[in-house]
C-alpha cells in the first residue's frame, strides 16, 4: 500500500521568511495530493491540493509543487504570518479517496 | 454553506463500552469518510461511504463499523471499545471523487 513520509516533523521560522515541507510517496499509481493545515482544537483544514497531470500550482503565499519521476511534492509558504503557525499535514491517494497521511509539520512562526 | 458537522464533540467511555458517532456532512456531499487520528499513529483512514454503500476500507478491525443514511448522513460505531480507541474521529465528506472537507472531530476517550 501507500507510504507518505513527510520532513520536517518541526519547523519554526522568523515572521516573513519563507517555510518549506517536504513529503515523498511510494505508490506510482497515486494522482491526488492534497495539503491540510491543522488549528488546535480543529479539524485538518484544505489548503491547498495538486493532481499528478499538473507540475505545480500556486494560491496567493501558498505554492504546491510535485515531482512525479522522484515521488515528492512540496509545499511553500512565503512571507509567513503568525497565523500560519499550526500543523501541516501532506497526503496522497488515488482518485481523491482513502487518503494516506504523513506524519505532520509542526510550523512555528516567530514574531 | 454549513461545514461538516460532527455529534458528539467530546465522549467519555468505559472499556468493553460501545460508542457512536454521527457525521453530517456538506449539503449536496454524498461521499462521506472516517479518519482516526492519535498522537503515535497519526491519521488514518477507517472507512469511506458513498450512496449508503460502503466503498472503501482501512484496515482497521472488525470492532469498527459504519454506516450512510439515504440523506448521507452517517454513523460509526466502534464495538468492546478498548483503551488504544481514544482518539480524535474525524468525518470528511466530498462530492464523489473530489476534494475532501473534515469536520471538528469527536475527541473519544476510553477509561
Amino acid at each position: 500500500g501507500e507510504n507518505v513520509e513527510q520532513h520536517p516533523s518541526t519547523l519554526s521560522v522568523q515572521e516573513g521568511d519563507s517555510a518549506v515541507i517536504k513529503c515523498t510517496y511510494s505508490d506510482s499509481a497515486s494522482n491526488y495530493f492534497p495539503w491540510y493545515k491543522q488549528e488546535l482544537g480543529k479539524g485538518p483544514q484544505l489548503i491547498i491540493d495538486i493532481r499528478s497531470n499538473v507540475g505545480e500550482k500556486k494560491d496567493q503565499r501558498i505554492a504546491v509543487t510535485l515531482n512525479k519521476t522522484a515521488k515528492h511534492f512540496s509545499l511553500h509558504i512565503t512571507e509567513t504570518q503568525p497565523e500560519d503557525s499550526a500543523v501541516y499535514f501532506c497526503a496522497a491517494s488515488q482518485g481523491a479517496q482513502k487518503l494516506v497521511f504523513g506524519q505532520g509539520t509542526r510550523l512555528t512562526i516567530n514574531p | 454553506k454549513a461545514g461538516v458537522t460532527q455529534t458528539p464533540r467530546y465522549l467519555i467511555k468505559t472499556r468493553g463500552q460501545q460508542v457512536t458517532l454521527s457525521c453530517s456532512p456538506i449539503s449536496g456531499h454524498r461521499s462521506v469518510s472516517w479518519y482516526q487520528q492519535t498522537p503515535g499513529q497519526g491519521l488514518q483512514f477507517l472507512f469511506e461511504y458513498f450512496s449508503e454503500t460502503q466503498r472503501n476500507k482501512g484496515n482497521f478491525p472488525g470492532r469498527f463499523s459504519g454506516r450512510q443514511f439515504s440523506n448521507s448522513r452517517s454513523e460509526m460505531n466502534v464495538s468492546t471499545l478498548e483503551l488504544g480507541d481514544s482518539a480524535l474521529y474525524l468525518c470528511a465528506s466530498s462530492l464523489s471523487r473530489d476534494e475532501q472537507y473534515f469536520g471538528p472531530g469527536t475527541r473519544l476517550t476510553v477509561t
